[in-house]
């Protein structure tokens, strides 16, 4: 079966500091992989997605990257962090051949700017 | 006007009630259709997933699409104290990259 492992879990940063957020799926290969944050009340916002390996779509102008070294592998970061990036990251994946029209997500990561 | 349009609630009932939970859209390109439950901080997960018009069940748990009307609906029956969520309706059309979520619908089940 397959697992979605995504960290840190929580973590308190404060402005203008970088940010690492690391997301690995298992059990599967060329997966679709998409990174979202939730504000308190909002919606899913999609950040980025990836269909392969240093394929990156960025939905979201913003101070926000993301890559893909590997194939099961995607990372959000940031070299200076906003108040505004505050929220709740999930890191998602998809089955290739079956495009967006089902999505996985991981625990997510808690993230507050301070 | 959002292309899914999903009450926030919150849906207060008692446990045991039957409950409906909708979502709206405008995208008459939508096949796919999705639920998803939302514990407190945590992620969202699969509770349904249907293809086009039609009803689909699991245990306690129907999901409906309209397409002629662009309406899709949750149906829990017997509710439970651990179907307090948020739920999250979603959508997509054939091939398409992404899905479009509705905002959510907090649901709080009392014993």
């Amino acid at each position: 079966s397959q697992t979605i492992h995504q960290w840190p879990a929580t973590l308190v940063q404060p402005v203008g500091s970088p940010l690492s957020l690391e997301c690995t799926v298992e059990g599967t290969s060329n997966p679709n992989l998409y990174w979202y944050r939730q504000a308190a009340g909002r919606g899913l916002q999609l950040l980025f997605y990836s269909v392969g390996i240093g394929q990156i779509s960025s939905e979201v102008p913003q101070n926000l990257s993301a890559s893909r070294p590997q194939d099961r592998q995607f990372i959000l970061s940031s070299k200076k962090l906003l108040l505004s990036d505050s929220g709740f990251y999930l890191c998602a994946w998809s089955f290739r051949a079956s495009g967006g029209n089902t999505i996985y997500f991981g625990e997510g990561s808690w993230l507050t700017v301070v | 006007q959002k292309e899914v349009e999903q009450d926030p609630g919150p849906l207060s009932v008692p446990e045991g009630a039957i409950v409906s939970l909708n979502c709206t859209y405008s995208n008459s390109a939508f096949q796919y259709f999705m639920w998803y439950r939302q514990y407190s901080r945590k992620g969202p997960e699969l509770l349904m997933y249907t293809y086009s018009s039609g009803n689909k069940e699991d245990g306690r748990f129907t999901a409906q699409v309209d397409k002629s009307s662009k309406y899709i609906s949750l149906f829990i029956r017997d509710s439970q104290p651990s179907d307090s969520a948020t739920y999250l309706c979603a959508m997509t059309d054939t091939g398409f990259q992404k899905l479009v979520f509705g905002t959510g619908t907090r649901l709080l089940v009392s014993p």
